[in-house]
């Protein structure tokens, strides 16, 4: 069975900072995709960002940016230019690319990211 | 049309009650999924549909029942729930492709149930 560990329960950054939430995952599959999702107060789950395990290329998307190192089963998320709206909890997930009867999620427990004007 | 909507927002019953959470979506997704979560915990599957019919099963107890009538809609009656199962109930959905961009899962806003 697949795990996926988020070592930092809690993280803080400062405004227009830059931040790093930590993601590791243990596997036995080659081929496979990892998620950060975001979780404002709101509790409404949010892509923030997708890696496919076959890409050596790191994912970016806007101020969000991915670290993945595939032999290390490392997935840290960077967040640039930290804005008030970006605090929330964040999940790192786990999905396997075998699965045909819809995507199971592999959750970690989640970091919880305060962001200080 | 991206969104997954739930209702209703916010549910408080007894637990003789009988009453059933709505998930729908209209991007054409034929998974559907849904988690319970606890506060400050990561969400946990319950059930997993795959064209309409029910393909995962997480050993939920029964007085959980999900229901599928179509593929846009996705219900969950509940039946004398306990205390315990006070919860945020997030409905997803997602492409069945197993390979490839566009298998991330759309998760709704959640139906935050209070069980007295």
């Amino acid at each position: 069975a697949q795990t996926v560990t988020q070592s930092q329960p809690e993280m803080s950054v400062q405004e227009a900072e830059t931040v790093t939430l930590s993601c590791t995952y243990d596997t036995s599959e080659s081929d496979y995709y990892l998620f950060w999702y975001k979780q404002p107060p709101s509790r409404q789950m949010i892509l923030v960002i997708r890696q496919e395990a076959y890409k050596q290329q790191n994912a970016t998307e806007n101020r969000f940016s991915v670290n993945f190192q595939k032999a290390a089963k490392s997935f840290s998320l960077k967040i640039s230019d930290s804005q008030l709206g970006d605090a929330a909890m964040y999940f790192c997930a786990y999905r396997s690319a075998k699965e045909t009867s819809g995507s199971r999620l592999t959750f970690g427990e989640g970091t919880q990211l305060t962001v200080n004007p | 049309d991206t969104e997954v909507t739930q209702t209703p927002k916010h549910l408080v019953m007894g637990m003789t009650n009988k009453k059933s959470l709505k998930c729908e979506q209209h991007m054409g997704h034929r998974a559907m999924y849904w988690y319970k979560q606890k506060a400050k915990k990561p969400p946990e599957l319950m059930f997993v549909y795959s064209y309409e019919k029910l393909s995962i099963n997480e050993s939920v107890p029964s007085r959980f029942s999900p229901e599928c009538p179509n593929s846009s809609l996705l219900n969950l009656h509940l039946h004398a729930l306990q205390p315990e199962d006070s919860a945020l109930y997030l409905c997803a959905s997602s492409h069945l492709r197993t390979s490839g961009t566009g298998n991330e899962q759309f998760f709704g806003p959640g139906t935050r149930l209070t069980v007295l």
